[in-house]
């Protein structure tokens, strides 16, 4: 079974780094992208990136360019959103998902999220 | 605001059929690319619900349907069931921006 565990809930103050985790299991972790995607609280889903774990590729939305990094660690076959500095706003539930590749695909399965809060 | 343009909400009794519409525009589903629909409950992980327009995965009861004409794609629900209450997503490609786009989310209410 396909399957994405994502890492904890974190509480973080303002300015402060983070880096969250999707570890995949039961498929080869190099041949499908990851992406993540943003929820704010009570909103809709934001396509933030993805990346191919067979050789980083990686692409960001306009949106999130700069704003976050997207890695993979393939010995461990995980995948990981970081910070760099945290702003109240980034407060939001993040999901990672497995994705095909290619314009017409679509994410599936997704990890069960976590909830980022950044307050002071 | 969302490049793909969803009610905030439709409601139906039980039994009933609903559709949920996905309008977008010539850069998204009107150049072509597919949509895909999710369905999310509360404080859980989106799931895939349909896939390339009108293509369901195993596990999903065939009384969900998506359809695509022009620039808007509908998703159907026939027999309306409580489990049903839950929010939709539709999401496609978008060439200007260059990446994938969701819809702003359907909330389904059962009455």
């Amino acid at each position: 079974e396909v399957q994405l565990v994502q890492s904890g809930a974190e509480v973080k103050k303002p300015g402060e780094s983070l880096k969250i985790s999707c570890q995949g299991s039961g498929y080869t972790f190099t041949n499908y992208w990851i992406g993540w995607v943003r929820q704010m609280p009570g909103k809709g889903l934001e396509w933030m990136g993805i990346i191919y774990p067979g050789d980083s590729d990686t692409r960001y939305s306009p949106s999130f360019q700069g704003q976050v990094t997207i890695s993979v660690d393939r010995s461990i076959s995980t995948a990981y959103l970081q910070w760099s500095s945290l702003k109240a706003s980034d407060t939001a539930m993040y999901y990672c998902a497995t994705f095909s590749g290619g314009t017409d695909n679509w994410f599936d399965p997704w990890g069960q999220g976590t909830l980022v809060t950044v307050s002071s | 605001q969302s490049v793909l343009t969803q009610p905030p909400s439709v409601s139906g009794a039980p039994g009933q059929r609903v559709t949920i519409s996905c309008t977008g525009s010539s850069s998204n589903i009107g150049a072509h690319y597919n949509v895909h629909w999710y369905k999310q409950f509360p404080g859980t992980a989106p799931k895939l619900l349909i896939y390339g327009n009108s293509n369901r995965p195993s596990g999903v009861p065939d009384r969900f349907s998506g359809s695509k004409s022009g620039t808007s794609a509908s998703l159907a629900i026939t027999g309306l069931q409580a489990e049903d209450e839950a929010d939709y997503y539709c999401q496609s490609y978008d060439t200007s921006l260059s990446g994938w786009v969701f819809g702003g989310g359907t909330k389904l209410t059962v009455l």
